[in-house]
């Protein structure tokens, strides 16, 4: 069925490093893929996001790139630093139904970033 | 701008009542909305897609008679956890998303603990 797998599940970083995130999804009709950043105890919070029609992104210290043949996509921060430290989900647009589409997430990465 | 927020952010209850959550977009009209659960280190489930005006389209596996929905407004979608019990107990998060737009926006959750 429809899943998003997300690796590592944990990553711990020195401040200044970079950080990568993987994720893979199954399903080819996949057109939307936002990553999400949480913190103890809130909500997710959309951090950059990107569509199947583009191959990178780039927002300051973040970047996402996606590889549609593949059927990857990764998240990338650069020159870390300690409030960098939250999980992180990504996920995929895996279907549109008439409500409209859902997302499907992967299942978390803890990123630690030591100074 | 795209701010939601939930309300109560955190309820305690007794186990046999029930609990309503709001969730409002504050700064949009969000013909959909969508209600997820997460458990402790855990990632997203989606629950439901809430539609203003019409019947909520639940996940599969998630009772309909027991997590009602309601999306009245343009701005206001509430998730009612009817006979609550212990294993209700959970973080819930609702998110909203803009007619043609894909981004969705997270409220902060609501922390239910069911006694």
């Amino acid at each position: 069925g429809e899943n998003v797998e997300q690796h590592p599940s944990t990553l711990s970083v020195q401040e200044g490093d970079s950080a990568v995130i993987k994720c893979t999804y199954s399903d080819s009709a996949s057109n939307y893929f936002p990553w999400y950043k949480q913190e103890l105890g809130k909500g997710p919070q959309l951090i950059i996001d990107i569509r199947s029609n583009v191959g990178e992104k780039k927002d300051q210290r973040i970047a996402v790139t996606l590889n549609k043949t593949a059927k990857h996509f990764s998240l990338h921060i650069t020159e870390t630093q300690p409030e960098d430290s939250a999980v992180y989900f990504c996920a995929a647009s895996l279907r549109t139904n008439q409500a409209g589409t859902a997302l499907i997430f992967g299942k978390g990465t803890t990123l630690s970033v030591s100074s | 701008g795209a701010v939601v927020s939930q309300h109560p952010s955190r309820v305690i209850c007794k186990s046999g009542t029930s609990v309503k959550i709001e969730c409002r977009s504050l700064d949009f009209q969000a013909t959909t909305m969508f209600w997820y659960r997460q458990f402790p280190k855990q990632s997203l489930m989606l629950m439901a897609t809430s539609n203003e005006g019409s019947k909520a389209t639940y996940e599969q596996g998630v009772e309909k008679d027991k997590f009602l929905i309601n999306h009245a407004s343009l701005t206001l979608s509430t998730l009612t956890v009817t006979s609550a019990h212990p294993e209700d107990s959970s973080f819930y998060i609702c998110s909203a998303r803009e007619p043609g737009y894909n981004e969705q926006f997270f409220g902060p959750g609501t922390r239910l603990t069911v006694l």
